[in-house]
């Protein structure tokens, strides 16, 4: 089973918004709202920033944000800070044998 | 407060045999799903393995199906991974994370610190 299909880096200057995508197929992303995406800091572990597409856990600033259409998820990151840099991955519960699958990240970098 | 701790990690030929563990500590550790997922080293996530709450289903991604065997001992709040017929590809470090808490499905909440795995001759 391929990972999930992200882009390799997304740049932006302080303040801006960035989107980055996270394409699957019908199995994965575009047949189950069990999209969660991971923001990992540099040295750190990874942590949850959405689950089920659009859902924040507790703790987690609302300039993050998630949605879904069809087979592709997004992560919006609004009002971009210099702490926001790091890797970001998507994941997706899926209906292969591999049960979850994981984005190959995406590097984000603040200008 | 959440805590998971890994510990089993270290250095074996390829063909040789590693047990880790994970500790789990601050919740109902035997009601959760808990995961192994693993990171070689300068690359991505790469999930590994789940254990549903009672042992009642396993699932592992390919590339180590056949070769690893998830566990739980929910009377010590612990989770093992034992890893057979390890290969160089296996190097990484190898984190447990818990399923998250309530109305959310296959998300990770908690994460330990990871174990690192290095399989070389």
């Amino acid at each position: 089973q391929s990972a999930l299909t992200q882009p390799a880096s997304v740049s932006g200057s302080p303040g801006q918004s960035i989107t980055i995508s996270c394409t699957g197929t019908s199995s994965d992303v575009g047949g189950y709202n069990y999209v969660s995406w991971y923001q990992q800091q540099p040295g750190k572990v990874p942590k949850l920033i959405i689950y089920d597409v659009t859902n924040r856990p507790s703790g987690v600033s609302n300039r993050f944000s998630g949605s879904k259409s069809g087979n592709t998820a997004s992560l919006t990151i609004s009002g971009l800070q210099a702490d926001d840099e790091g890797d970001y991955y998507c994941s997706s519960y899926t209906t292969t044998d591999t049960h979850v699958l994981f984005g190959g990240g995406t590097q984000v970098t603040v200008l | 407060e959440v805590q998971l701790v890994e510990s089993g990690g270290g250095l074996v030929k390829p063909g040789g045999s590693l047990r880790l563990s994970c500790t789990g500590s601050g919740f109902t550790f035997h009601t959760f799903t808990i995961n192994w997922v693993r990171q070689a080293p300068g690359k991505g996530l790469e999930w590994v393995s789940s254990i549903t709450s009672s042992s009642y289903f396993t699932f592992y991604t390919d590339s180590v199906r056949g070769r690893f065997t998830v566990s739980r001992d929910d009377a010590k709040n612990s989770l093992y991974l034992q890893m057979d017929s390890l290969r160089a590809e296996d190097t990484a470090v190898y984190y447990c994370a818990r399923d998250c808490e309530g109305n959310c499905y296959s998300a990770f909440d908690y994460w330990g610190q990871g174990t690192l795995v290095t399989v070389s001759a």
